[in-house]
């Protein structure tokens, strides 16, 4: 596609359930990111991909939170047991050259 | 840590009015500085960016100087337009690279004709 494509766009659940959020980033972008950003925080960095690499995790709020890329492309968000310090706006990010970065719309998620 | 502040907003403007978006960020070394704009429906895209002391990044008749004697990177247009309304983050990179961006919390521009 033209551009970063999120999925859903928006989200509700329950607390205690499980969600996975996608990103399908640009065609032959290889770095990817994951953002969140809370009712009025700042983006906050959550995990990066690049190429075959180790991913930099370092930005997981807690082991709840994991992601996977497949074959260098689509990327998972997922979130266990979700609880509502959760709830957020979801940001996927695509990168060629890492010196610009290309954002989705987000995935809007509420856990009640 | 590092971060990044930003003026709150909403920023309410006539068309034609000059726009200022103060932006100051706390890191030690030298840090890349960004804006980014996310227009309405639509996911943040690079604005402009300066990676060394005093580069004016400058793009759509917006420009932000890199001022390190103040660490700020204040965003400014001579004449907003209705167009321009949109949420403007200003945000930082510790590297050349965009990796692991620390962004402030976005102040949002309403420009009115």
């Amino acid at each position: 596609g033209a551009g970063v494509s999120q999925s859903p766009s928006n989200k509700v659940t329950e607390k205690g359930k499980d969600v996975e959020l996608r990103c399908d980033p640009i065609s032959g972008h290889t770095a990817l990111y994951w953002y969140r950003q809370s009712l009025g925080q700042g983006l906050e960095f959550l995990i990066y991909f690049q190429g075959n690499s180790a991913p930099d995790k370092s930005g997981l709020p807690s082991d709840r939170f994991s992601a996977e890329r497949t074959g260098g492309s689509v990327s998972t968000l997922t979130i266990q047991r979700t609880q509502q310090e959760d709830s957020a706006v979801y940001l996927c990010a695509s990168s060629l050259d890492r010196l610009q970065l290309f954002f989705g719309s987000g995935t809007q998620l509420s856990v009640l | 840590g590092d971060s990044v502040t930003q003026m709150e907003g909403p920023v309410t403007l006539s068309e034609e009015a000059f726009l200022t978006i103060n932006c100051t960020y706390t890191a030690t070394g030298y840090p890349s500085l960004f804006w980014y704009v996310q227009y309405p429906g639509e996911g943040l895209q690079l604005l402009l960016k300066a990676t060394k002391a005093d580069d004016k990044g400058s793009n759509k008749g917006f420009e932000a100087t890199y001022r390190k004697e103040t660490t700020s990177f204040h965003l400014e247009k001579g004449s907003v337009q209705v167009s321009d309304s949109a949420v403007y983050f200003c945000a930082l990179s510790k590297s050349y690279n965009t990796d692991k961006l620390i962004f402030g919390t976005g102040t949002r521009l309403q420009v009115f004709p």
